[in-house]
């Protein structure tokens, strides 16, 4: 157990709908990244927060939004569906989110768009 | 822009042979290259940090190399098991600026046969 939890564990959702993705990072972790997974792409990295600021972005859609509240937890938002988006999406936490920190990952969150 | 590559095809060896899988950069030379184990519909699994200025690390069975010359990265895994079974990535940050990205290889899904 990683100690980072995401909710829900799976979501399938319709074309055009909106979700809500949630992460909750290790205890005392600081920066919480997110990032997508899918069969052709691999991990992409989406966006990455510290102690509710952003401080970087990735390839993240327009559609997409996330914040991380004070207390560190962070929600991924997910707009317009389309069936592209069908992903695994992980959340990760680091302590501070400097370059030589490991990252620990959730379990993911399988969506399906059908 | 900056990209890693990593074997996309699987490898397959033989319980107590070492296992190599080879990642490689473009561009910029990164300060950081981490390695993360990934079990099918897991969260990847931090194993191994090596910065730009180290030649080589180990722990336990497990060796990573960095050859800055050569923009590639090597990670061995020595007296394999058939639990060493899993896909691995590669991952890289602090190049060009992008101190706050954790950019990560398609991975290569190693096979160890009993």
């Amino acid at each position: 157990d990683s100690g980072v939890t995401q909710t829900p564990k799976h979501l399938i959702t319709a074309t055009g709908q909106r979700v809500t993705l949630r992460c909750s990072p290790r205890s005392g972790d600081l920066s919480v990244y997110w990032y997508q997974q899918s069969l052709d792409q691999g991990l992409q990295f989406l966006i990455h927060y510290y102690n509710g600021e952003e401080r970087a972005k990735g390839n993240i859609l327009e559609r997409f939004s996330a914040q991380q509240f004070p207390d560190l937890h962070s929600e991924l938002n997910l707009s317009s569906l389309e069936l592209g988006d069908s992903a695994l999406y992980f959340c990760a936490s680091s302590v501070t989110g400097l370059p030589n920190e490991k990252l620990f990952f959730g379990s993911g969150t399988q969506l399906s768009v059908l | 822009s900056q990209k890693i590559e990593q074997n996309s095809e699987a490898l397959n060896i033989q319980e107590g042979k070492t296992a190599t899988l080879t990642c490689n950069y473009t561009n910029y030379s990164p300060a950081y290259l981490q390695w993360y184990r990934q079990d099918p519909g897991r969260g990847p699994v931090f194993l191994l940090l090596i910065r730009e200025n180290e030649k080589e690390k180990r722990k336990e069975r497990l060796k990573v190399t960095f050859d800055t010359t050569l923009k590639q990265s090597l990670f061995h895994i020595t007296a394999s098991q058939p639990a060493d079974s899993a896909t691995y990535l590669c991952a890289q940050t602090g190049y060009g600026g992008a101190t706050n990205k954790l950019i990560f290889g398609t991975g290569t899904l190693l096979a160890v046969q009993p």
